[in-house]
């Protein structure tokens, strides 16, 4: 089966630094992804980590450990408009879940001033 | 703008009803995804098309069905509606899918259904 967890809210200061862990079992992981959801919108793709280590990305890194099932995304030098809903999702290999996206349930930041 | 389209953006409905959810994915993309995300249960992944055919089904309910039409458009007929299923559906589109390569699925803006 699959689980993916991740914290429920989080809070953070404009200008500080925080992270968003994420931690998964799936059968026939491929690879991870970090979306982020403003209310009602979208989901907007920030990250995809396949191989173990961190991917940099302007102030979003995300970071893979396949060995742990773990992840995480980092966001630097908070902004207000960062205040959103972070989604981890697991990608899977094959099989009949072939390309599906598993989701966590998200994890609502918001930044105050 | 992910390049991505659905129609209607707003769908207000009765129970018992059927509803058709449309989507047009990015240009060049073969692969079509549908998702539900209501308040409780998170995104949840429906139900894939690869290029006309079906690929890949998650918890869809037999209510519920999809297709892919020649043109790459996807449509998601929901029928005896409950209230229930009011949420958010979106859909996704991607390149191709292919094991170890960053297959990036981009949403659409979604369909707000409700049931009343």
């Amino acid at each position: 089966g699959q689980n993916i967890d991740q914290p429920t809210e989080m809070t953070a200061t404009e200008g500080a630094i925080v992270q968003i862990n994420c931690t998964y079992q799936t059968s026939g992981f491929n690879g991870l992804f970090w979306y982020q959801q403003h209310a009602g919108e979208a989901p907007t793709f920030l990250s995809y980590n396949v191989l173990d280590g961190l991917e940099e990305k302007g102030r979003f890194s995300s970071f893979l450990s396949r060995s742990k099932g773990y992840s995480y995304l980092l966001l630097k030098e908070l902004q207000m408009k960062d205040s959103a809903s972070y989604l981890c999702a697991a990608t899977h290999a094959g099989g009949t879940s072939y390309g599906k996206l598993t989701f966590g349930q998200g994890t609502i930041l918001t930044v105050h001033p | 703008d992910s390049g991505v389209t659905q129609t209607p953006k707003h769908l207000i409905t009765a129970t018992g009803q059927r509803v058709t959810l449309r989507c047009s994915p990015r240009s060049g993309d073969l692969s079509v995804y549908w998702y539900q995300q209501s308040l409780d249960q998170g995104l949840q992944f429906l139900i894939q098309y690869y290029n006309g055919e079906e690929r890949a089904k998650g918890n869809i309910l037999e209510r519920f069905s999809a297709q892919q039409f020649p043109d790459l458009h996807s449509e998601l007929n929901l029928s005896s509606l409950e209230l229930g299923d009011s949420a958010l559906y979106f859909c996704a589109s991607s390149v191709d899918v292919r094991v170890g390569a960053e297959d990036t699925q981009y949403f659409g803006p979604g369909t707000r259904l409700t049931v009343l």
